[in-house]
């Protein structure tokens, strides 16, 4: 089974500061992971995904993540925030293989101070 | 764009009532997914199908039915609505070719139960 611990159900930055998100999963299989975007009165849109290849992740918007193995984690990070990246965040996690569908984080709620 | 849409978008019900919410894909992918969206609790699956007529129940499908009679039609059924159903809900299809375990969200249906 695969579970997902998301720190923090809400998070504030100033505008250019360093955004961290942080993600710690469980899983019994090797996971594919991910990080969903959700702005206000909309769905959920796919920001990165890890899926075994680069542990190193770059995905839209100037956001990256890092999957590191031995601490279960896979932190969501962008350099400078702006205003424009104030949504919520998910991290999700499903097995590689088969279909199991994705199981989601509680959410982080990013705030940008101008 | 995955070619989801949500019927309806919007609805306010009285406790009691039957409610059906549709979710439909232009594209023919084979697994469909309910998810319900609630403060504090991120997104838990509902119902999901892998197959015209082949559905699983998710973790939080007490109360819930569904029903796929064809490919493009995922219907989730609430037969006798209740305000702890009171939810944001959303549709989700796996992409299915070059399956690499996202899935792609439709705009969600917030249904109120009074």
């Amino acid at each position: 089974a695969q579970s997902v611990t998301q720190l923090g159900s809400h998070v504030s930055v100033s505008e250019g500061a360093l955004v961290l998100l942080r993600c710690n999963y469980s899983s019994s299989v090797p996971p594919y992971l991910f990080w969903y975007v959700q702005y206000p009165n909309q769905g959920l849109q796919l920001l990165l995904k890890y899926t075994s290849a680069a542990t190193l992740v770059k995905g839209i918007n100037g956001f990256e993540a890092e999957f590191k193995k031995s601490e279960t984690s896979f932190h969501l990070t962008k350099p400078s925030a702006h205003m424009s990246d104030a949504a919520e965040y998910f991290c999700a996690v499903s097995a590689n293989s088969g279909n199991t569908p994705l199981v989601f984080g509680k959410g982080t709620r990013l705030s940008v101070i101008a | 764009d995955a070619g989801i849409t949500q019927s309806p978008r919007h609805k306010v019900t009285e406790t009691g009532t039957p409610v059906t919410l549709r979710c439909h894909q232009t594209e023919n992918h084979r697994y469909m997914y309910w998810y319900r969206q609630d403060p504090g609790h991120g997104l838990r699956l509902i119902h999901y199908s892998y197959g015209v007529k082949d559905t699983d129940k998710g973790e939080v499908s007490d109360g819930y039915s569904v029903s796929r009679s064809k490919t493009e039609d995922f219907l989730l059924t609430l037969e006798s609505a209740t305000s702890s159903q009171t939810s944001v809900y959303f549709c989700a299809i796996r992409v299915s070719v070059g399956y690499t375990g996202e899935l792609f969200f439709g705009e969600g249906s917030r249904l109120t139960v009074l």
